[in-house]
C-alpha cells in the first residue's frame, strides 16, 4: 500500500545544530508539504512543493528550507536549531496540478525537542 | 488570511451520545477536511469535503460553502473517538495550502 513515512520519530538536539527530518511517500504524488504542531497554534504551513525542483515558503519558514531531488523525498532541514523549534512536525502530500483542491495524506509526525 | 474557527474547544461525552463539532471560515474555499488526532498523535482522514454532505459509518459531515461552515456529526460515540478533531481549509486559489482551525478536543467516557 502507498504510504507516507517520517524519520526520526523523535529527535533531542542541542542550540545550533543542523538537523535534518526526512519525509518520503509512495503514492507518487506532486504536491509535498511540511507543517509544525504547537499546542495553542494547531498546525502551521513551513514549506510546500509543487514538483521536483521546485519548492515555496509557507506561513513560518524562518530558519528552516527545503529541496526537492525527486518525487519521493522532502527532506526538511534545521539550518541552526533553536529552542522555538521544539515542535512536532508533520509531512503531507496530494496528488494533482497547483491548482489545490486535492485531498492531503499526512505522515505519523517527528517529534522534535532542542535543548 | 483565512480564519478557521472550531467550536467547542473541549467536549465530554458518555458513551453512547451524539455530538456536533463546528467549523466556520471566513473566506470562499476549495477544499476542507476534516482530521482526527488520535492519542498517539497521528493525524487520520475523515472527510474530505468542499461541499455537500457525506457519511463514513457512525460519523457523517455537512459542509455549507455559501454560508461558510461545515459541521462533523459523531453518533454513537466511542472511547476509541477521543482525541482533537481539526477542520483545514483551502482557500481559493489556494494552491493547496491548508490552514487548520485549532481543534475540538473530544474526550468519551465510559
Amino acid at each position: 500500500d502507498a504510504e507516507i513515512t517520517q524519520s526520526p520519530r523523535h529527535k533531542i538536539t542541542e542550540t545550533g545544530r543542523q538537523v535534518t527530518l526526512a519525509c518520503h511517500q509512495t503514492w507518487n504524488h506532486n504536491n509535498m508539504f511540511w507543517y509544525r504542531q504547537d499546542l495553542g497554534h494547531g498546525l502551521r504551513l513551513i514549506h510546500y512543493s509543487y514538483g521536483v525542483q521546485d519548492t515555496n515558503k509557507g506561513e513560518v519558514s524562518d530558519g528552516y528550507s527545503v529541496s526537492r531531488s525527486n518525487t519521493e523525498d522532502l527532506p526538511l532541514t534545521l539550518e541552526s536549531a533553536a529552542s522555538s523549534q521544539t515542535s512536532v512536525y508533520f509531512c503531507a502530500s496530494s496528488d494533482g496540478l497547483a491548482g489545490g483542491g486535492n485531498e492531503q495524506f499526512f505522515g505519523p509526525g517527528t517529534r522534535l525537542t532542542v535543548l | 488570511g483565512i480564519q478557521v474557527e472550531q467550536s467547542p474547544p473541549d467536549l465530554i461525552l458518555q458513551e453512547g451520545a451524539n455530538s456536533t463539532l463546528r467549523c466556520n471560515f471566513s473566506d470562499s474555499v476549495n477544499n476542507l477536511q476534516w482530521f482526527h488526532q488520535n492519542p498517539w498523535g497521528q493525524l487520520i482522514n475523515l472527510f474530505y469535503i468542499p461541499s455537500g454532505t457525506k457519511q463514513n459509518g457512525r460519523l457523517s459531515a455537512t459542509t455549507v460553502a455559501t454560508e461558510r461552515y461545515s459541521l462533523l456529526y459523531i453518533s454513537s460515540s466511542q472511547t476509541t473517538d477521543s482525541g482533537v478533531y481539526f477542520c483545514a481549509v483551502e482557500l481559493t486559489g489556494g494552491g493547496n495550502k491548508l490552514t487548520f482551525g485549532t481543534g475540538t478536543q473530544l474526550k468519551v467516557e465510559l
